[in-house]
């Protein structure tokens, strides 16, 4: 699975849109770019994938690339109840399952 | 729905006990897993099973036993805890092994 970097941390003031940036430059074609959240240690949360469209539901929408090498997770109206970790993970399709959590992005959500 | 529900909580064990730490979700998914978080680690794959009666090793699983003997539970065993098992567990289901997953609140364990 492809390496994803992102910023160790970000502020937001509230009601303002999050834009939290993800760099996966040795992305394979077949490889989605998945966004997780996880609030103060409790369990990870989906929010998003995608592979090249984008995508947009009820949480986040989510921007990729043409060439697919970044993509940006966008929180249109961020709230102090978005302030958690921020993961962007890039993942093929496989039996395992897994899951590669790198270090994340620590979003602050300021009123 | 209840959907992914992890007990204990908590739990502090002694060096050498061994306990199972239990995992349940009520949305027929047919894959399961285990993970570990430990302070600037991320979360690690112990063990997955993508069905009743499989079950496979992730990237951690020294230390640990699985078992899935029905599709709702997947119970994580230590049979011999030592103080590098000190972590936050977490649990998550999904419908196949390229859903999303579902993650349950997770058991925080200290071995002492």
């Amino acid at each position: 699975d492809a390496k994803t970097t992102q910023p160790p941390s970000m502020d937001c003031a509230e009601g303002r849109a999050a834009n939290l940036p993800c760099n996966h430059s040795t992305i394979s074609g077949n490889e989605y770019v998945y966004w997780y959240r996880q609030i103060h240690s409790q369990g990870p949360q989906y929010i998003i994938h995608g592979l090249k469209n984008n995508e947009t539901n009820e949480m986040a929408s989510l921007i990729i690339t043409e060439d697919r090498k970044s993509s940006t997770l966008i929180l249109p109206h961020a709230t102090l109840r978005d302030t958690a970790v921020y993961y962007c993970i890039v993942r093929a399709s496989s039996n395992t399952g897994k899951l590669i959590f790198g270090q994340g992005t620590t979003l602050q959500v300021k009123p | 729905n209840a959907g992914v529900t992890q007990t204990p909580k908590f739990q502090v064990l002694k060096t050498g006990q061994s306990m199972t730490l239990q995992c349940a979700q009520d949305m027929n998914h047919e894959y399961m897993s285990w993970y570990r978080q430990d302070p600037g680690m991320g979360l690690r794959l112990i063990h997955y099973s993508v069905g009743a009666g499989i079950t496979d090793q992730g990237e951690v699983p020294n230390g640990y036993n699985v078992s899935r003997s029905t599709t709702e539970d997947f119970p994580l065993r230590l049979l011999s805890a030592a103080p590098s098992q000190t972590s936050v567990y977490f649990c998550a289901s999904s419908w196949s092994a390229n859903e999303k997953l579902f993650f349950g609140s997770g058991t925080q364990l200290s071995v002492l």
